[in-house]
């Protein structure tokens, strides 16, 4: 079956730590993994996205990882600050498959002052 | 340049009652989507239009219709609204391209609907 888990669930780290979101996925034939963010009450907005053939992309203080082989991505925060409190999402999508777009559930990151 | 502009933000329905949430996109892309997210749940896809006179089912069609007369609009309609309906609803779009592909999706705001 395919599918996106995210871990952990939430977070919960103090104002100026750095942190890991784990993102493990069976999506098959793979195309590409995106990474949003969503602040509460608002859309998503991308913070990244990869090809099978990228393993790391930056974005200011967000950085994500991709292991095409263990089908694992995780997105790195440093130096967290308060308006990093949201929840982040990984989304992966099919090769040639427009309808086959699967998002994960979300971490929920609260940063605490 | 508004970028992905959702109408109305909050709604109450009846069930049985029809609506249309209205989508209007500024930027030219060709592939437009609606989601839902439900508590617990990552964003499902509804329906899909990879360009104007153009639309296809997404995981979660059912109780939903879609046209693309324009580039710009994507409205999607409720014909019956029932309770199981009751989600945050989101359109976006993105350039010239597919889910498939490497572009950019940018998503509206969201519109809370509510089916009593």
């Amino acid at each position: 079956k395919n599918q996106v888990e995210q871990s952990p669930q939430s977070l919960i780290i103090l104002e100026g730590k750095n942190c890991t979101l784990q993102c493990n996925y069976t999506v098959s034939p793979f195309s590409n993994l995106r990474w949003y963010k969503q602040d509460t009450g608002r859309g998503p907005v991308s913070l990244t996205i990869m090809t099978f053939s990228e393993n790391t992309k930056s974005n200011g203080r967000y950085t994500a990882t991709l292991d095409a082989d263990t089908k694992q991505s995780s997105l790195h925060i440093t130096a967290s600050q308060l308006s990093d409190s949201a929840s982040y999402i990984c989304v992966v999508s099919f090769m040639n498959r427009d309808d086959k777009i699967i998002f994960g559930k979300g971490t929920r990151l609260h940063i605490l002052p | 340049n508004a970028g992905v502009t959702q109408t109305p933000k909050f709604q109450v329905l009846k069930t049985g009652q029809s609506m249309t949430l209205q989508c209007a996109q500024d930027m030219n892309h060709e592939y437009m989507s609606w989601y839902r997210q439900d508590p617990g749940m990552g964003l499902r896809l509804i329906h899909y239009s990879v360009g104007a006179g153009i639309t296809d089912q997404g995981e979660v069609p059912n109780g939903y219709n879609v046209s693309r007369s324009t580039t710009e609009d994507f409205p999607l309609r409720l014909l019956s609204a029932a309770p199981s309906q009751t989600s945050v609803y989101f359109c976006a779009s993105s350039y010239d391209g597919t889910a498939a592909s490497g572009n950019t999706i940018y998503f509206g705001e969201g519109s809370w609907l509510t089916v009593v």
